[in-house]
């Protein structure tokens, strides 16, 4: 069974820090994802992946940096965070594209004070 | 705009109960629908997912419909159990090649009491 981790599961961070969360797949899946989840909200994809060295953009890519190091690894980076970006943050791989079944993280909870 | 609604935000039942949830949209094209439960705090995990053009699918207590001239889908819960407490999100994938979107919705809370 797909097994997706991220880290770390909370954060709280003051408005203007600096913030990585951390994702790995051990799947061997092509495909990566970055989701966040509001209230009254369905998830809203950030950014995503197909490989190393790879990146596209998503529905809600502003404020968002992404950088996929390797097949297992991605990284969502929050530069200059502010309190909008307080959310449920979510990671997904699959085998194949953005149809294709995809299998999430346990989520990262974020706090911008 | 919302492409995915789901109703009821919320619903309260008793164990043992049965329930239906319901799921409409407007997404086009409409290739497939997957239903996922998302515990509390924890990720989602799809229950089933559904491609034809009026589709059914069971999955244990669970079982689901899609009939894609209505654009509509149920998700049935039968003989409710306290574990079955969870957000239920009705996601619907445009396309089934990589250049797809899947288009989520904001979930139905379910609560199932003693």
């Amino acid at each position: 069974e797909a097994a997706v981790t991220q880290s770390p599961r909370n954060k709280v961070t003051v408005t203007g820090g600096n913030v990585t969360l951390s994702c790995r797949q051990t799947n061997s899946h092509n495909y990566m994802y970055w989701y966040r989840q509001d209230t009254g909200h369905g998830l809203r994809l950030i950014h995503y992946s197909y490989g190393a060295g790879n990146l596209q953009i998503g529905d809600v890519p502003d404020g968002y940096k992404a950088t996929r190091t390797t097949q297992e690894d991605f990284f969502l980076l929050l530069e200059l965070a502010s309190p909008s970006q307080t959310s449920l943050y979510f990671c997904a791989s699959s085998e194949g594209g953005l149809s294709y079944e995809q299998y999430f993280g346990p989520g990262t909870r974020l706090t911008v004070l | 705009k919302t492409q995915v609604e789901q109703s009821p935000q919320s619903l309260v039942v008793r164990q043992g109960e049965n329930c239906v949830l319901q799921c409409n949209y407007s997404v086009t094209p409409d290739n497939h629908l997957r239903w996922f439960k998302q515990d509390t705090g924890k990720g989602l995990v799809s229950l089933t997912v559904l491609v034809d053009q009026k589709d059914k699918t069971s999955n244990g207590r669970y079982s689901a419909t899609l009939d894609k001239d209505a654009k509509h889908s149920t998700l049935h819960i039968t003989a409710t159990l306290l574990d079955d407490t969870a957000t239920y999100i009705c996601v619907v994938g445009d396309r089934g090649s990589a250049l797809g979107r899947l288009h989520f919705g904001a979930g139905t809370q379910l609560i199932v009491i003693p």
